[in-house]
C-alpha cells in the first residue's frame, strides 16, 4: 500500500528566503506520479508541483521546485524567495499509475510566512 | 476555463438528518473524484467516477454514503443519515482521466454535524 509522510506539523520562514517542505514516500509501484498542493485558509486544494517517477530532472514551476530523490524516496518542495501569501498548509500526493489512480495524501505541514 | 464548482459552501445540519453535495467538474474531464478532510489531515479519496461509472468506492461508508454522476458530468454525494464523525470538508476533484494528468480540486463544501 502507498503511504506519505510528512514530518513537519509546522515550519516558519522569513520573508524572501527559501524554505523547504519534506515528503517521503513508499509504494511497490515502479511508475507513479507526485504532487504538491497548497491549501489557504479559504480551503480550496491548489495544485503547485508534479514529478513523474521517470523524470530524470527535478520539477521546477515559477518559484516551486521538487527535490526528487528516487533512491531516498523522497520529493521535497522548495519554495524561493518566500512570500507573505505562501503562509497555508502544504500536502504532499502520490499516485500510482496502475490500479486507481486516486491520490494519496500526506498529514500536510503548516508554513508560517513572518515579515 | 472556468474551474471545479461545488455547493453548497458550507453546511449545518444536526445528526442523523441527511444532506447532499453537488459537483460541476471541468469541462471536458472524463474522471470525478470525491474526497474527506477531517480537520487535521490530509483528504482521503471516498469515491471515484470514470465517465459515469464508478472505478473505486472501496471507502465509501455505503451504510449511509451515496454518490452518482449522472451522464458522466455532474455529481451528488449523500450522507443520509449524517453522525457526528461525517464533520469535515468533502472536496470534489477532476482530471482528463490519462494516465499522468493533474487532479483539479473545487472550494470544497465544510459540513458540520451537531
Amino acid at each position: 500500500a502507498q503511504k506519505i509522510t510528512q514530518t513537519q506539523p509546522g515550519m516558519f520562514v522569513q520573508e524572501k528566503e527559501a524554505v523547504t517542505l519534506d515528503c517521503t514516500y513508499d509504494t511497490s509501484d515502479q511508475s507513479y506520479g507526485l504532487f504538491w498542493y497548497k491549501q489557504p485558509s479559504s480551503g480550496e486544494m491548489i495544485f503547485l508541483i508534479y514529478q513523474g517517477s521517470y523524470d530524470e530532472q527535478n520539477a521546477t514551476e515559477g518559484r516551486y521546485s521538487l527535490n526528487f530523490q528516487k533512491a531516498r524516496k523522497s520529493a521535497n518542495l522548495v519554495i524561493s524567495a518566500s512570500q507573505l501569501g505562501d503562509s497555508a498548509m502544504y500536502f504532499c500526493a502520490m499516485r500510482e499509475d496502475t490500479g486507481r489512480r486516486a491520490l494519496t495524501f500526506g498529514s500536510g505541514t503548516r508554513l508560517q510566512v513572518q515579515p | 476555463e472556468a474551474g471545479v464548482a461545488q455547493s453548497p459552501r458550507y453546511k449545518i445540519i444536526e445528526k442523523r438528518q441527511s444532506v447532499a453535495f453537488w459537483c460541476n467538474p471541468i469541462s471536458g474531464h472524463a474522471t470525478l473524484y470525491w474526497y474527506q478532510q477531517i480537520l487535521g489531515q490530509g483528504p482521503k479519496l471516498l469515491i471515484q467516477f470514470q465517465n459515469n461509472g464508478v472505478v473505486d468506492d472501496s471507502q465509501l461508508p455505503k451504510d449511509r454514503f451515496s454518490a452518482e454522476r449522472l451522464k458522466g458530468v455532474d455529481s451528488t454525494l449523500k450522507i443520509q443519515p449524517a453522525k457526528l464523525e461525517d464533520s469535515a470538508v468533502y472536496l470534489c476533484a477532476s482530471s482528463l482521466g490519462r494516465i499522468s494528468d493533474t487532479q483539479y480540486f473545487g472550494p470544497g463544501t465544510r459540513l458540520t454535524v451537531l
